[in-house]
């Protein structure tokens, strides 16, 4: 059993369609971090977000912390191709020390 | 670019080989980590060097060994690998070892064990 889950798995969409991809758990995190990872390259950090029910938008990008602070939403309008990657969320949990359990991500294709 | 350079960023080796991973960090960081990507699989934390000492060490096999001689230098020595082991090895830093701080990471060098 995974610590994070994340969902859906795999996500093919249009250029311009709308998209949401969760992170879950049952456990409750001090902190989460979402990252992008395209292909040949490392993961880069989207966000970091702390307070439950806290959002934060990036652009096009809008990103919940539930009120619980046991899952995490990233909405994504008019995606376009270059969005196209790997998406992760990382939690830190207050009894985990200072790292991070990452999901197992969702990979997003976005075609033109 | 990011300020964190692993090498090679390609290794194909046999099972009785030795070899080690490169990681460089030009960020002033003091805190450096060692993650395994596997398909299918979420990033696996090996290792971790706070104030280059070792501070977490994640059940990892004794034939994976780091070595951190500076802040900006990560080194994974390998020997004796098995196929399992063939994965995205990926090097990141961050400021401090701290769950509010994040992480910069490398691209990774691509491991094949055959």
């Amino acid at each position: 059993t995974q610590l994070l889950e994340q969902s859906p798995q795999f996500l093919s969409i249009q250029e311009g369609e709308n998209l949401t991809v969760y992170c879950n758990s049952s456990s409750v995190f001090s902190s989460l971090q979402w990252y992008r990872q395209e292909p040949g390259e490392g993961p880069v950090l989207l966000v970091t977000v702390v307070t439950g029910g806290e959002v934060k938008k990036l652009k096009r990008l809008t990103f919940q912390f539930g009120d619980a602070r046991k899952d995490s939403s990233l909405h994504i309008t008019a995606a376009q191709p270059g969005d196209t990657g790997l998406y992760l969320c990382a939690g830190a949990k207050l009894n985990y020390g200072q790292n991070f359990v990452f999901g197992p991500g969702t990979r997003l294709s976005v075609l033109p | 670019e990011t300020g964190v350079t692993q090498t090679p960023r390609h290794l194909v080796m046999g099972m009785t080989n030795k070899k080690s991973l490169k990681c460089e960090q030009h960020l002033g960081h003091n805190a450096m980590y060692w993650y395994k990507q596997s398909a299918k699989k979420p990033l696996e934390l090996m290792f971790v060097y706070s104030l280059e000492e070792r501070v977490e060490n994640n059940s990892v096999p004794s034939r994976f060994s780091p070595e951190c001689p500076n802040s900006s230098h990560l080194f994974l020595h390998l020997h004796t690998l098995q196929p399992e082991d063939s994965a995205l090895y990926l090097c990141a830093s961050s400021q401090e070892w701290s769950q509010l701080q994040p992480q910069h990471f490398g691209d990774g060098t691509r491991l094949s064990i055959l």
